[in-house]
């Protein structure tokens, strides 16, 4: 069985400050792990996405997240927030090539 | 190329009655797949087709239909509707079998099912 557990279900921060979201997923084997973000009212878009190589992992936007398996996490983070940033975020976990495990979502809202 | 596009945008639907949602991908892609978006739960996967031809179920694939008789076309059919499918639908594509490639969303449509 797998699945994601988003800690934050909302994340409010100040522009300029950094950002982290937190996700930790269950799974008896190696995942796939993505980062997907939605705008409002808009359909998602990847960030960045995990596939057993560098633990690191660099996505757009000057996103990036860190692959523990010890800890079974793979959390979000951006060094300096901006206002764009404020969306709804989806850690997402598949063990298979057909299906997707989506987390419940975090929501960050950027204060001026 | 127009990546992923959904009809309609938005629809009022009264209890009892069916309608298709329509996706639509131009970029070759083989993977295809419905999901549904509800306040507190991620996206939830409907019905997902690896190929034209060739469909299978995901995790709640009740009240819902679908096929994919062409590599571009994957519609959704609400046989008949009820309160508890007012959600945000959203398709989306794959260029390969792998899931280490990217998945492409469409826009999503929002249906009220009153």
């Amino acid at each position: 069985a797998q699945s994601v557990t988003q800690l934050d279900s909302h994340v409010s921060v100040s522009e300029g400050t950094p950002v982290l979201l937190r996700c930790n997923y269950s799974s008896s084997y190696s995942p796939s792990l993505f980062w997907y973000v939605q705008h409002p009212n808009k359909g998602l878009q990847l960030l960045l996405k995990y596939t057993s190589a560098a633990t690191l992992v660099k996505g757009i936007n000057g996103f990036e997240a860190e692959f523990k398996k010890s800890e079974t996490s793979f959390h979000l983070t951006k060094p300096s927030a901006h206002m764009s940033d404020a969306a709804e975020y989806f850690c997402v976990v598949s063990l298979n090539d057909y299906k997707l495990s989506f987390g419940a979502g975090t929501t960050v809202t950027v204060r001026a | 190329n127009a990546g992923v596009t959904q009809t309609p945008k938005f629809q009022v639907l009264k209890t009892g009655q069916s309608m298709t949602l329509q996706c639509a991908q131009d970029m070759n892609h083989e993977y295809m797949s419905w999901y549904r978006q509800d306040p507190g739960m991620g996206l939830r996967l409907i019905h997902y087709s690896v190929g034209a031809g060739i469909t299978d179920q995901g995790e709640v694939p009740n009240g819902y239909n679908v096929s994919r008789s062409t590599t571009e076309d994957f519609p959704l059919r609400l046989l008949s509707a009820a309160p508890s499918q007012t959600s945000v639908y959203f398709c989306a594509s794959r260029g390969g079998r792998a899931i280490v490639y990217e998945q492409f969303f469409g826009p999503g449509t929002r249906l009220t099912v009153l």
